[in-house]
């Protein structure tokens, strides 16, 4: 069973609609939770970070944690053609330091 | 923020040489880095775990004696393909784990990646 699991997509979004990307995670240990943006060809760079039950806000994302349910979401408000690309999401096991990344979802927005 | 870079950002070698790529942190000490590895349209792979004073730890398929990983300080590490082939032609990428204040969660930045093309 997959530690971390992303619809890989593709998800099309129409420029300026709300992208939702959703992330469901099988270890109840995990206690953080990262999103990371992969444009094609280069390396994927930290968009949020999230800790605590609940949404956090930076600019037009927004990420969202329910430990209840065990999944993690990113919102992606005003799309914007930039923001097309691959997202990863990312929590480390309760007990290992290495990330385990879900297989990402291909995010195309259309102007 | 947390800046990590790269060198070289590109390689093109020959069958059978060794290429050496580093990875540092520019603004923070990292006890601890990882080395992925990415074939076009795929996802990341983790190789290994470089931990800075220590031997690294492969994960399970990457064989150790090909993927030389030295992390001699808190700010550089290495890896170094030996007797590079053309299926190791691959995008190299490296990040390095900044402790968060207060202890809640190390975060990984990655480096830019390197390109290895091997004839």
């Amino acid at each position: 069973q997959k530690e971390v699991e992303q619809n890989s997509g593709p998800l099309s979004v129409p420029e300026g609609a709300i992208a939702s990307l959703n992330c469901t995670y099988s270890d109840r240990g995990s206690q953080s939770f990262f999103w990371y943006r992969q444009y094609s060809g280069k390396s994927p760079e930290l968009i949020m970070s999230i800790y605590s039950n609940g949404d956090k806000e930076d600019g037009r994302f927004t990420a969202q944690l329910n430990k209840a349910s065990q999944y993690v979401s990113l919102l992606i408000r005003d799309s914007q053609p930039s923001d097309s690309a691959t997202y990863l999401c990312a929590g480390p096991p309760f007990s290992a330091q290495k990330l385990v990344f879900g297989q990402g979802t291909r995010l195309t927005i259309n102007p | 923020g947390a800046v990590v870079s790269q060198h070289p950002s590109w390689v093109i070698c020959k069958s059978g040489t060794s290429v050496k790529i580093e990875c540092r942190s520019l603004d923070f000490q990292a006890t601890t880095m990882f080395w992925y590895r990415q074939f076009p349209k795929q996802s990341l792979m983790l190789m290994a775990t470089s931990n800075e004073g220590s031997k690294a730890t492969y994960e399970q398929g990457v064989e150790k004696d090909k993927f030389l990983i030295n992390h001699a300080s808190l700010t550089l590490s290495t890896l170094t393909v030996t007797s590079a082939h053309p299926e190791d032609s691959s995008f190299y990428i490296c990040s390095a784990q900044r402790p968060l204040a207060g202890g809640v969660a190390d975060t990984q930045y990655f480096g830019p990646g390197t390109r290895l093309t091997v004839l």
